[in-house]
């Protein structure tokens, strides 16, 4: 596709339910990370993957958070047991090739999650 | 990566060009300067990057001063639409711990008609 895309586009949940977050990467990009954002703070960077692995991990702020990406494509990010404080804005980026220089990470429009 | 200054507000008016600045005083030879925007309610958009040299593209200009001290981002006639967040940061060279970008405070760029 012409960019990567995220659905849903919003999700209010209810405490203790699981959501599921997709992330479609730009044709070809075979790196993918996910980020979330809180109401006016920075990013926080949560998981990244190379191809269908993930060697880094260490943003999932718990063990209720998981991602996966099959087919070298299309990621879910999955949040069991919601809870309020994981309402915030989900991003997912892409890139080409994460080691080459420069990198340039492009960003889909984002998942508004909101616990209640 | 390289910390950077950037003013927390700035004005323009439409039609006029925006230059933001951003100071990142202690780069090193082998981080890239980039820019990024987030517009309200939106993702953070890619804009443009640079080493040392001064760059182009359809959105913006590069300015990167010859010390590498310190840059602008140059939005010739800027619109409305952008009205945004701007972001500076400087990027290292194969970070093998996944690229993972941050963002500081940026610069909250308000277009007035």
């Amino acid at each position: 596709g012409a960019g990567v895309s995220q659905s849903p586009s919003n999700k209010v949940t209810e405490k203790g339910k699981d959501v599921e977050l997709r992330c479609d990467p730009i044709s070809g990009h075979t790196a993918l990370y996910w980020y979330r954002q809180s109401l006016g703070q920075g990013l926080e960077f949560l998981i990244y993957f190379q191809g269908n692995s993930a060697p880094d991990k260490s943003g999932l702020p718990s063990d209720r958070f998981s991602a996966e990406r099959t087919g070298g494509s299309v990621s879910t990010l999955t949040i069991q047991r919601t809870q309020q404080e994981d309402s915030a804005v989900y991003l997912c980026a892409s890139s080409l090739v994460p080691d080459r220089v420069p990198e340039t990470q492009y960003f889909g429009p984002g998942t508004r999650l909101l616990v209640l | 990566d390289a910390k950077t200054t950037q003013p927390p507000s700035m004005d323009c008016a439409e039609g006029r060009a925006a230059n933001l600045p951003c100071n990142h005083s202690t780069i090193s030879g082998n981080e890239y300067v980039y820019w990024y925007r987030q517009i309200h309610s939106q993702g953070p958009q890619y804009i443009i990057h640079g080493l040392k040299n001064n760059e182009t593209n359809e959105m913006a200009s590069l300015i990167i001063t010859e010390d590498r001290k310190s840059s602008t981002l140059i939005l010739p006639h800027a619109t409305l639409r952008d009205t945004a967040v701007y972001y500076c940061i400087v990027r290292v060279r194969n970070n093998n711990a996944g690229n993972m970008l941050t963002f500081g405070g940026g610069t909250r760029l308000m277009v007035k008609p």
